[in-house]
């Protein structure tokens, strides 16, 4: 069974400061992994995502997550966090690829 | 370019009323659809799936149903809507499990 764990429901960082959103993930098989953002009352956006090949992928708006087997994790981080990073993140794995599964999600805050 | 809509946005219901949200998706074939329910603080939850016409997988018993009556469109319904079917609804697409597309959400409220 698939299950997603995101530590720390809400996140507070500086403008400027590392942004760091944790995800661990259990799964039987090798899982594909993905980072999506929420805005007030509207869908999901993707912002990247694990599939095969390389263990860090790049996204959208400067952020970037790394796949770690060994440590089943696939954390999300951004160098300089900026006003409009602020959001719900959230983050999802896929298995047998006709199902998702979502963390609870983690609300980052950025203080100016 | 491939589309999604979910409508309405917004909704208020009373206790026991039904439930129609509609999703459709536009510039692709055979998709896999989902349901999810994002209550406040709990995170996404899947409630339904499909893999093609006719085909519903319910991940969750409660009080709602999925339909797909078309390759495209995705229906979820209600026949007695309960306080606790507030929330958030959202509507998704993919292939093959690398990425879920998503709607824009129907705010759902039960009064």
């Amino acid at each position: 069974a698939q299950s997603v764990t995101q530590l720390g429901s809400h996140v507070s960082v500086s403008e400027g400061a590392l942004v760091l959103l944790r995800c661990n993930y259990s799964s039987s098989v090798p899982p594909y992994l993905f980072w999506y953002v929420q805005y007030p009352n509207q869908g999901l956006q993707l912002l990247l995502k694990y599939t095969t090949g390389a263990t860090l992928v790049k996204g959208i708006n400067g952020f970037e997550a790394e796949f770690k087997k060994s440590e089943t994790s696939f954390h999300l981080t951004k160098p300089s966090a900026h006003m409009s990073d602020a959001a719900e993140y959230f983050c999802a794995v896929s298995e047998s690829g006709n199902q998702f599964y979502f963390g609870t999600g983690t609300s980052l805050t950025v203080i100016p | 370019s491939q589309t999604i809509h979910q409508w309405p946005a917004t909704l208020v219901q009373p206790v026991g009323s039904p439930l129609s949200l509609e999703c459709t998706v536009e510039g692709t074939s055979n998709p896999n659809l989902y349901w999810y329910r994002q209550a406040a603080g709990r995170g996404l939850q899947l409630l339904f799936y499909s893999v093609g016409i006719g085909q519903i997988s319910s991940e969750v018993p409660q009080n709602l149903s999925a339909s797909r009556p078309q390759d495209r469109q995705f229906i979820l319904s209600s026949k007695k809507l309960l306080l606790s079917d507030s929330g958030f609804y959202l509507c998704a697409w993919s292939h093959g499990g690398l990425e879920a597309f998503f709607g824009q959400g129907t705010r759902l409220t039960v009064v």
